[in-house]
C-alpha cells in the first residue's frame, strides 16, 4: 500500500478561491515534499518540509505538518486557472538513503 | 542545461517482447529513481540508486531490472514485458536534500 493518502482525491473551486489538499501517511519520515503535474508532463518540486519544521511558505503556498497525526497540508490562496494540476505529496522515509514515496495525488481545477 | 532526459518518450511492445529505457540527467546528482504512474494509483516507486554501481527495489519491482554503470545514466529493463507492465514511466534524479527533477516520462503500450 502507499505511503502517503491524499484527500481529496479531486477538488474544483473559482479562480481566487482559496484550494486546501491533505496529506495522510503511515510510517516515520526525513521530510515531506509536495510536487505538481500537469497534465502529460513530468512532475514538479514545490516545497518541501523537514520533520522538525511544522508550517513553511513560498509565495501562495503554505504547508503544515503535524508529525503527531503523520498528516500534511498544502494551501494555494488566492488560486488562478493556471494552477489546474494534479497535487502529490511524498514522503521521504527515515531509512536512509532517499527512499521516495508518492500519494496518489489531488487533482485540482481552478475555473475561470 | 537539460535536466533529467528520457528516451524513448513512446514505446509499443508485444507480450515476451524486452526493451530498455534510458534516464541520463546532467545535474550532478547522487540519486536517481525510477517510477511508475497508472491512472488513480499515482506514482509507484520501482528501482531507485543511491550512487554508481548500486541499484535498490522499490514498491514495485517484481518484472524490472536497473543498472547504473555511469553516475548520470540509470537504465530500466523489462526483460519479457507483460499487457501489466503498459504504463507511463518517469526518471528522476535528487539533490542531497531530496528534491526531486523528473523527467518528461515515456509512455510504454503492451499488447
Amino acid at each position: 500500500s502507499q505511503q502517503g493518502e491524499e484527500d481529496p482525491q479531486a477538488l474544483s473551486i473559482q479562480e481566487g478561491e482559496n484550494a486546501t489538499m491533505n496529506c495522510s501517511y503511515k510510517t516515520s519520515i526525513n521530510n515531506l515534499q509536495w510536487y505538481r503535474q500537469n497534465s502529460g508532463r513530468g512532475l514538479v518540486h514545490l516545497i518541501l518540509i523537514r520533520s522538525n519544521e511544522r508550517e513553511k511558505h513560498s509565495g501562495r503556498l503554505r504547508v503544515t505538518l503535524d508529525t503527531s497525526k503523520k498528516s500534511s497540508s498544502l494551501l494555494i490562496t488566492a488560486s488562478r486557472a493556471a494552477d489546474t494540476a494534479s497535487y502529490f505529496c511524498a514522503t521521504v522515509l527515515n531509512t536512509g538513503g532517499f527512499k521516495t514515496i508518492f500519494g496518489a495525488g489531488t487533482r485540482l481545477f481552478v475555473k475561470a | 542545461n537539460a535536466g533529467v532526459t528520457q528516451t524513448p518518450k513512446f514505446r509499443v511492445l508485444k507480450t515476451g517482447q524486452s526493451m530498455t529505457l534510458l534516464c541520463a540527467q546532467d545535474m550532478n546528482h547522487e540519486y536517481m529513481y525510477w517510477y511508475r504512474q497508472d491512472p488513480g494509483m499515482g506514482l509507484r516507486l520501482i528501482h531507485y540508486s543511491v550512487g554508481e554501481g548500486t541499484t535498490a527495489k522499490g514498491e514495485v519491482p517484481d518484472g524490472y531490472n536497473v543498472s547504473r554503470l555511469k553516475k548520470q545514466n540509470f537504465l530500466l529493463g523489462l526483460e519479457s514485458a507483460a499487457p501489466s507492465q503498459t504504463s507511463v514511466y518517469f526518471c528522476a534524479s535528487s539533490t542531497t536534500t531530496g528534491e526531486l527533477f523528473f523527467g518528461e516520462g515515456s509512455r510504454l503500450t503492451v499488447l
